[in-house]
């Protein structure tokens, strides 16, 4: 089973402010890697595909990048309402597995 | 819009069988490269993949799970189902519902149901 490592598992930022959160994959995926935001007492909301590909309807301060087996979302800029879980996911390989979850506060 | 809602019992106990229903609206649960699946989240825990269905009938399941979980399509009601049998504490969790596109990415979630395992 490929394990999904974020860093950090919590972090508190000023409004405005870059967030970086880290996803590393124990085996190589390819771009088989998503990103998905949970607001508390919501679903969880697909935010990137593939590594680096945006989704219709999320806002552009969402990004992502790959580099080797370590993948990286990016909140340029953020804001109130973007304070949530952040977890990454695997679909390269069965069983699809999760990252442990980052939390985002706002200070 | 495609929306998803589970439902079933909140509370099942222990060495019985969870039965959860997902209704799909919105859309036909035959449409292609669109797969059907359940996803749980225990308490204080992350999320863990439990099985994806395509309506054709394939299954692909969750090896830590798989001797217990039948996942099925009801084409006629629009609805797919999950069977997790033999539960424990373990199991006690929220269960997701989801959309998935051609086997990758997770495009739409339900609201999620608390499913608590006691006697």
């Amino acid at each position: 089973e490929i394990v999904l490592t974020q860093s950090p598992d919590f972090q508190s930022v000023t409004p405005k402010e870059k967030v970086t959160i880290t996803c590393r994959a124990s085996q190589p995926i390819g771009s088989n890697l998503h990103w998905y935001q949970q607001k508390p007492d919501q679903s969880p909301k697909l935010l990137i595909k593939f590594a680096t590909q945006s989704i219709s309807g999320v806002p552009s301060r969402f990004s992502g990048s790959e580099s080797g087996t370590d993948y990286t979302l990016t909140i340029n800029g953020l804001e109130a309402e973007d304070a949530a879980m952040y977890y990454c996911h695997q679909s390269s390989t069965l069983p699809w597995t999760f990252g442990q979850g980052t939390k985002v506060e706002i200070k | 819009q495609l929306q998803l809602q589970e439902s079933g019992p909140g509370l099942v106990k222990p060495s019985e069988t969870l039965s959860l229903i997902c209704s799909v609206s919105g859309d036909s649960i035959t449409r292609s490269d669109y797969y059907w699946g359940w996803i749980r989240r225990p308490p204080g825990k992350g999320l863990e993949w439990i099985g994806t269905i395509y309506y054709s009938g394939s299954t692909y399941y969750n090896p830590s799970l798989r001797s217990r979980v039948t996942m099925s399509v009801d084409m006629s009601n629009n609805q797919f189902s999950l069977k997790l049998d033999s539960v424990t504490a373990a199991d006690t969790a929220v269960y997701y519902c989801v959309r998935v596109f051609a086997m990758a990415t997770i495009v739409t979630w339900g609201q999620g149901t608390l499913v608590s395992v006691s006697s």
